[in-house]
């Protein structure tokens, strides 16, 4: 089935800790993920994404973990920024077909 | 580098008035997708078009309808409009064509407002 974000998890850390959320994803031939960062009334911003060939990568302050075994994912953040404060989705796909969402998590991020 | 642009940014309707959403995607894109997202909600998928084709369809109600044309941009055309379909509603496109990249970048979005 599809996962539906009707709860919205809060991670709260302070600044300059590492922040790390987490997401089940539900189909196990998905082959693609991303995790996207969207900010209040704005479009899913694309911070890193890893394929299923793949178990980690590592971006600039970020790094995603796949778990195939658990279907699970992982998004590191290094160093976390008041400008991290954002809701984080993870999303799945085969290929060039449609982005399933995982239910989002609010990271704030105090001074 | 040029994005996804969508228009009109905000919408204010009526009950049972019909609106038509606007997406241009990035240059040299031929994928778009189209998302619906409630309030505190992930995006649902509604629909997306590669080459001017319907490539999938998802929770997208009847009342709607979509197409892309052959300049690539694309409309999403709703009807009869419900209390209900007040949400954020988001265009995304990818370059499908070489295969390469499955990324979708996604526009500001349309804030639909059903009163």
């Amino acid at each position: 089935g599809e996962s539906v974000g009707l709860h919205l998890p809060t991670l709260s850390v302070q600044e300059g800790d590492n922040s790390i959320i987490n997401c089940a994803y539900s189909n196990s031939a998905s082959d693609y993920f991303i995790w996207y960062k969207q900010e209040s009334g704005k479009g899913p911003q694309f911070i890193i994404d890893i394929r299923s060939n793949m178990d980690k990568r590592q971006g600039q302050r970020v790094t995603v973990l796949l778990n195939k075994t658990v279907k699970h994912l992982s998004l590191q953040i290094a160093a976390t920024q008041p400008g991290d404060s954002a809701v984080y989705f993870c999303a799945e796909t085969q290929g060039f077909q449609k982005l399933v969402f995982g239910t989002g998590t609010r990271l704030l991020v105090s001074p | 580098a040029a994005g996804v642009i969508q228009s009109p940014r905000h919408l204010i309707k009526e009950k049972r008035e019909t609106a038509t959403l606007k997406c241009y995607p990035i240059p040299r894109h031929d994928t778009v997708y189209w998302y619906q997202q409630g309030p505190g909600q992930d995006p649902q998928f509604l629909i997306s078009f590669y080459e001017k084709m319907q490539s999938d369809k998802g929770s997208i109600p009847d009342r709607f309808s979509a197409q892309q044309f052959s300049d690539y941009h694309s409309e999403l055309n709703m009807s009869s409009l419900e209390l209900g379909d007040s949400a954020l509603y988001f265009c995304a496109s990818s370059l499908a064509r070489t295969g390469l990249n499955y990324e979708q970048y996604f526009g500001p979005g349309t804030r639909l407002t059903v009163t």
